[in-house]
C-alpha cells in the first residue's frame, strides 16, 4: 500500500470549472512531484518541488497550477482544462538528490475527466 | 533531453515461458528504477539499480544495469498470471528528474 495518498480518486470537472487535486505524504520527504499519464502511456513529469520550492516545471500549461504549501503537502490547481487533459493525475515523492536510495513513492493517482 | 525507450512494447507469453524487457537511455544514468503497473493501478516501485553492471534479483525477476549505465533489463522465469501488467523502467538523470521509459505490457495467458 503507498503512502502517498491523493484526493479525490476520480473528477469530473466542466472546461470553466476550478479544481484541486490533493496529495499528502508522511515519510519525511523533500521532493514531491506531479505526473501526467494518458492511456497506454508512461507517466509524464509535470513539476517538481525541492524542499518547498517548485524546481522543474516541464513546459506545463498556465491552466494547471501547482502549490507546495507545506512538506507534506501537494496541490495541483486546474482551470479552464480542456477535454485533452483528460488523464491519470499522479503525486510522487521521494528524498532529495541523487544518493542511492531515492526511490519514487507513487500515489494511486486521481482519475480526472474534462467534460 | 532525455529519452528512454524499452523493447518490446507489447509481449504474450504461456503461462511458464521466461520474459525480458529491454530499457535504453540516449544519456547515462545515475540510477535506473523499475515500475510495474497493473491494469487500472498506479506504478508500483520494484528496485533499483546504482552500480555499473549491478545485477539483483527478486524470486523469479532478474534486474541487470549495464556497464555504461545506459541500459538495463528485466527477466522473469517462468511467467505467472499474476505478472501481467506494464513494466516500467525509470531513468534518473539531472537533478531530481526521472524519466519514465515507454514500458513493455506483458500479457501472460493461462
Amino acid at each position: 500500500d503507498t503512502e502517498v495518498t491523493q484526493t479525490p480518486k476520480h473528477l469530473v470537472m466542466g472546461m470553466t470549472n476550478k479544481k484541486s487535486l490533493k496529495c499528502e505524504q508522511h515519510m519525511g520527504h523533500r521532493a514531491m512531484y506531479w505526473y501526467k499519464q494518458k492511456a497506454k502511456k508512461p507517466p509524464e513529469l509535470m513539476f517538481v518541488y525541492s524542499y518547498e520550492k517548485l524546481s522543474i516545471n516541464e513546459s506545463v500549461p498556465s491552466r494547471f497550477s501547482p502549490e507546495c504549501p507545506n512538506s507534506s503537502l501537494l496541490n495541483l490547481h486546474l482551470h479552464a482544462l480542456q477535454p485533452e487533459d483528460s488523464a491519470l493525475y499522479l503525486c510522487a515523492s521521494s528524498q532529495v538528490g541523487r544518493a542511492p536510495g531515492n526511490t519514487i513513492y507513487f500515489g494511486e493517482g486521481s482519475w480526472l475527466t474534462v467534460v | 533531453g532525455q529519452q528512454v525507450m524499452q523493447i518490446p512494447q507489447y509481449q504474450h507469453v504461456q503461462e511458464g515461458e521466461d520474459f525480458t524487457t529491454y530499457c535504453n537511455s540516449s544519456t547515462t544514468l545515475s540510477n535506473i528504477q523499475w515500475y510495474k503497473q497493473r491494469p487500472g493501478g498506479h506504478p508500483v516501485f520494484l528496485i533499483q539499480l546504482v552500480k555499473s553492471g549491478e545485477v539483483k534479483k527478486q524470486k523469479r525477476l532478474t534486474f541487470q544495469f549495464g556497464e555504461a549505465k545506459k541500459n538495463s533489463s528485466l527477466h522473469i522465469t517462468a511467467t505467472q498470471t499474476t505478472d501481467v501488467g506494464t513494466y516500467f523502467c525509470a531513468g534518473r538523470g539531472g537533478y531530481q528528474k526521472v524519466t519514465f521509459g515507454t514500458g513493455t505490457k506483458l500479457q501472460v495467458i493461462p
